[in-house]
């Protein structure tokens, strides 16, 4: 099946803002999601977003969904080295099981 | 108990051996899903069940076999071991209502096939 797409690697500097960038496949998901890792742990889910919805602010997340690309990003404001992680997008395609992202790999310096 | 247990945490498994992956969840989920997550290929899933007594192939079943006897478990058997199967297993649950899959992920499985 076609492929949710992420790049693999983002480094930033402590304080600047990061965005994650994927692509997705299926127009009729339903809502689409953000999971973060942490080294050595499983994946908590960051944030979604409804697929009526264009923008959703929580705190320093801002995803921003454009549905005519099947495009979706995550923007951290003031990005903090506790911020290091692998991001994954995830749609829900067809109600069966989610499909992940390759995860892309955030690197926070100081 | 407090979301997803996966038991072992870590196995060394010599090849050809037989090995059964716990996952245990107390929050009464529906659904509850096997990945597989390897470097440079994300997560894939394998198995998953969307409601006790059903079960259903992902994108990577062969080798492997699953169960939902009850609500709460889902167990993932690998019959005979091979090395490609070194990977770290992941467990997930979720409500399994309609449009929302938020999953409750446990903090997987190290298996390494030697």
């Amino acid at each position: 099946g076609e492929d949710v797409e992420q790049s693999l690697f983002l480094s930033v500097r402590e304080g600047d803002s990061s965005v994650i960038n994927c692509t997705y496949t299926d127009s009729s998901s339903t809502y689409l999601y953000w999971y973060k890792q942490e080294p050595g742990a499983g994946l908590q889910l960051l944030t979604y977003i409804f697929s009526n919805m264009d923008m959703k602010q929580d705190q320093r997340l801002t995803v921003l969904l454009n549905k005519k690309d099947k495009h979706l990003s995550l923007r951290i404001a003031d990005t903090q080295t506790g911020d290091s992680a692998i991001y994954f997008c995830a749609e829900n395609q067809a109600g069966t099981a989610l499909i992940f992202g390759k995860g892309t790999t955030l690197s926070v310096s100081s | 108990i407090a979301g997803i247990t996966q038991a072992p945490t870590s196995q060394i498994l010599a090849a050809g051996r037989r090995m059964t992956l716990r996952c245990t969840q107390d929050m009464r989920h529906n659904a509850m899903y096997w990945y597989r997550q390897d470097l440079g290929l994300g997560l894939r899933l394998i198995h998953y069940s969307n409601t006790a007594g059903t079960t259903g192939k992902g994108e990577v079943p062969d080798g492997y076999s699953v169960s939902r006897a009850n609500t709460d478990d889902f167990p993932l058997t690998l019959a005979s071991a091979v090395p490609s199967q070194t990977s770290v297993y992941f467990c997930a649950s979720s409500p399994g209502d309609r449009g929302w899959s938020g999953y409750t992920f446990g903090s997987g499985t190290r298996l390494t096939v030697v």
